[in-house]
């Protein structure tokens, strides 16, 4: 069974693109996450995704970032315009339905630089 | 909204030491709690979880135990490894929100 993937695993942007980042969740899961992990620090939650439904974008800030699930194909966050500030790693997790769905699983994350 | 506090790193071992990180949290609720381990340039991976009280999570050697009294979730391991090198990080799941609440993490080096 194939963990959570992510692409693409590094992402250079100049000022002012957009960046779209994408997570594939694990067969099965329904539930997709999203953290940002600053360098030297923990993860910071931005969002929680059911298939085509935001359930929780709390973390996420509210100007040039978005997120979604579609009902086919992969999560994707998106950066519009991005700054220097933006530069991180991404990760995305899954879990699936029902009672096990509190365990998270982490893909190997997206290394975004913004030049 | 909830917090963790890990002990600052990083944590300098030699091969075969006894290793403790400390983890306290603040939270509403009792949450799942979960340690994760980083490798460099790699994501998260689970290592192991406790989901009430009194629970013991073990994995490859690792435990930690759910003290809901001192709000606590240490990592233990009795012989470290080279291998065991790597950043841990003790997080708690908001399970209202599902949100998982990481502290800056604790880095560890295991010397031969």
């Amino acid at each position: 069974n194939a963990g959570v993937m992510q692409n693409p695993r590094h992402l250079v942007r100049r000022r002012g693109q957009e960046a779209r980042l994408r997570c594939s969740p694990m067969k099965g899961h329904s539930h997709v996450y999203w953290y940002r992990q600053l360098p030297e620090e923990g993860l910071k939650f931005m969002v929680y995704l059911q298939k085509e439904n935001i359930i929780d974008e709390s973390g996420m800030p509210k100007e040039r970032f978005s997120a979604e699930f579609p009902k086919e194909g992969p999560s994707i966050l998106r950066i519009q315009q991005v700054v220097r500030g933006d530069s991180a790693a991404y990760f995305c997790a899954s879990s699936p339905p029902g009672a096990l769905q509190e365990t998270q699983y982490f893909g190997p994350g997206t290394r975004l630089l913004v030049l | 909204g909830d917090s963790v506090t890990q002990m600052e790193g990083p944590v300098t071992l030699s091969e075969e030491a006894f290793l403790t990180i400390n983890c306290t949290y603040t939270a509403t609720g009792y949450p799942s709690l979960f340690w994760y381990v980083q490798y460099p340039g790699e994501g998260l991976q689970l290592l192991l979880k406790a989901t009430k009280a009194d629970d013991k999570g073990s994995n490859k050697g690792f435990e930690a135990t759910y003290r809901k009294e001192t709000t606590s979730f240490h990592l233990e391991k009795g012989s470290v490894q080279v291998s065991d090198s790597a950043v841990y990080f003790c997080a708690p799941l908001d399970t209202g929100r599902r949100a998982l609440t990481f502290g800056s993490g604790t880095r560890l080096q295991v010397q031969p």
